[in-house]
């Protein structure tokens, strides 16, 4: 069974300080995908990043940052110089092969993240 | 990129009357759509897989009879809760499979009084 992990329910972290939100995954498909979201107050997810199984080399935008590690099945997430706007709730998710039909995605239970300044 | 566009945004209703939700795919085709509900300040779970011309596949746990999809063409997928009661208030999202990417709706915010 497919399953996603985020620890960490809630964190708090001043302006400008890094944070990273952990992701721990289980699948027994050799092809998968690993997304983060973010889900603002306002409730729509907004897409930040997808990762194929086969592609492990971390990726980095602006101040985020991802780190794949698939002998520890984790897809980290790490927000640099974090700022007000950060604040959001985060999602790890992961699916199949999206190249198949009717492939949905399961979702993490979300970290806070609250940023104050 | 694909827009997905639902509608209501937020809807509020009495007890015991059912209300339609719609998720639209507005610049592509979807065969296929999921419908998540979230409750406060929980995680995304998904309750059922959308094909159009078919009939919906439902998670373990989810009441066919009370969610009723509909997905007749394939730009519109609708979600029908049915006979509503309290404990059905959550956030109702969908997405829609496109050329292998999940586009989301923005979500619709149930209240039932």
């Amino acid at each position: 069974a497919q399953k996603v992990t985020q620890a960490q329910t809630e964190i708090s972290v001043v302006e400008k300080e890094d944070v990273t939100l952990d992701c721990v995954y289980e699948t027994r498909d050799t092809t998968y995908y690993l997304f983060w979201y973010k889900q603002p107050p306002s409730g729509e997810l907004v897409f930040l990043i997808r990762r194929n199984s086969f592609d492990e080399q971390n990726e980095i935008s602006g101040r985020y940052s991802w780190n794949f590690q698939k002998s520890t099945s984790s897809f980290n997430f790490t927000i640099t110089a974090s700022q007000v706007v950060d604040s959001a709730v985060y999602f790890c998710a992961l699916s199949g092969s999206t190249n198949q039909a009717g492939t949905a995605l399961i979702f993490g239970k979300g970290t806070t993240l609250s940023v104050s300044s | 990129g694909a827009v997905v566009s639902q509608h209501p945004s937020w809807v509020i209703c009495k007890s015991g009357t059912s209300v339609k939700i719609e998720c639209r795919s507005l610049d592509f085709q979807a065969t296929t759509m999921f419908w998540y509900r979230q409750f406060p300040k929980q995680s995304l779970m998904l309750m059922a897989t959308s094909n159009e011309g078919s009939k919906a596949t439902y998670e373990q746990g989810v009441e066919k009879d009370k969610f009723l999809i509909n997905h007749a063409s394939l730009t519109l997928s609708t979600l029908t809760v049915t006979s509503a009661h309290p404990e059905d208030s959550s956030f109702y999202i969908c997405s829609a499979l496109f050329l292998g990417e999940l586009f989301f709706g923005e979500g619709s915010r149930l209240t039932v009084l």
